[in-house]
């Protein structure tokens, strides 16, 4: 099933915060993050594993709560470079060794000067 | 590194006809997706090769798509007849292993069918 993604869309002006949220109904093994920009091949950005850790790099991060099946992407002090799509993709075991990829709907990003 | 490659990057055809898409995964990466993305949406899962065989087509529409990867290493999608809701881009993506490892994705094919 679709993970469902939160806000839908959002706008911010240069430097201010932002949070995305992703929920899935099924039991995760894993959580990645992919921004796409128009036209462009989608960017990977993180993966979170099953544990509920958190990752991060430079001013982007992400956690995965495993019991609540949700994952949160952190987008702090926002720079221009940071608008495009951002989709998050969950992973579930999908036999023979397989584990299945299923995208959200996107969250549109745009950071204004 | 050379990253996945994918072509042709654009292709127009009429309904009814056929069209295929090629793509090369990166250089050791046993495991191959295809995703059909159509606008407004997130990719959503083809098929997926580990190697030369298929692991996951249960997406698949196969009265009219169907793939391969023959020796293991670059793959080839096909539609035939086209329709016009198969309007889309289509990605290919690699993984070095065949669990829940990072995909990395290819420029795309961007189909229009009239």
């Amino acid at each position: 099933q679709q993970p469902v993604q939160s806000p839908q869309a959002v706008i911010l002006r240069e430097g201010e915060d932002a949070v995305i949220n992703c929920s899935s109904s099924k039991a995760l093994y894993s959580v990645h993050w992919y921004r796409q920009k128009h036209g462009e091949a989608p960017v990977f950005l993180m993966i979170l594993l099953k544990g509920g850790e958190q990752k991060g790099h430079d001013k982007i991060s992400a956690s995965f709560n495993e019991k609540k099946q949700q994952s949160s992407l952190y987008l702090t002090a926002s720079q221009l470079s940071y608008s495009g799509t951002y989709f998050c993709g969950t992973s579930a075991y999908s036999g023979a060794g397989s584990y299945q990829l299923t995208f959200g709907k996107g969250t549109k990003l745009s950071v204004i000067p | 590194e050379a990253g996945v490659a994918q072509s042709p990057r654009y292709k127009i055809i009429e309904k009814r006809q056929s069209v295929a898409f090629w793509c090369n995964p990166i250089s050791g990466h046993a495991t191959l997706y295809w995703y059909q993305q159509i606008l407004g949406q997130g990719p959503k899962l083809l098929i997926q090769f580990q190697n030369n065989g298929v692991v996951d087509d249960s997406q698949l529409p196969k009265d009219r798509f169907s793939a391969e990867r023959l020796k293991g290493v670059d793959s080839t999608l096909k539609i035939q007849p086209a329709k016009l809701e198969d309007s889309a881009v289509y990605l290919c993506a690699s993984s070095f292993s065949l669990g829940a490892d990072t995909q990395y994705f290819g420029p795309g094919t961007r189909l229009t069918v009239l």
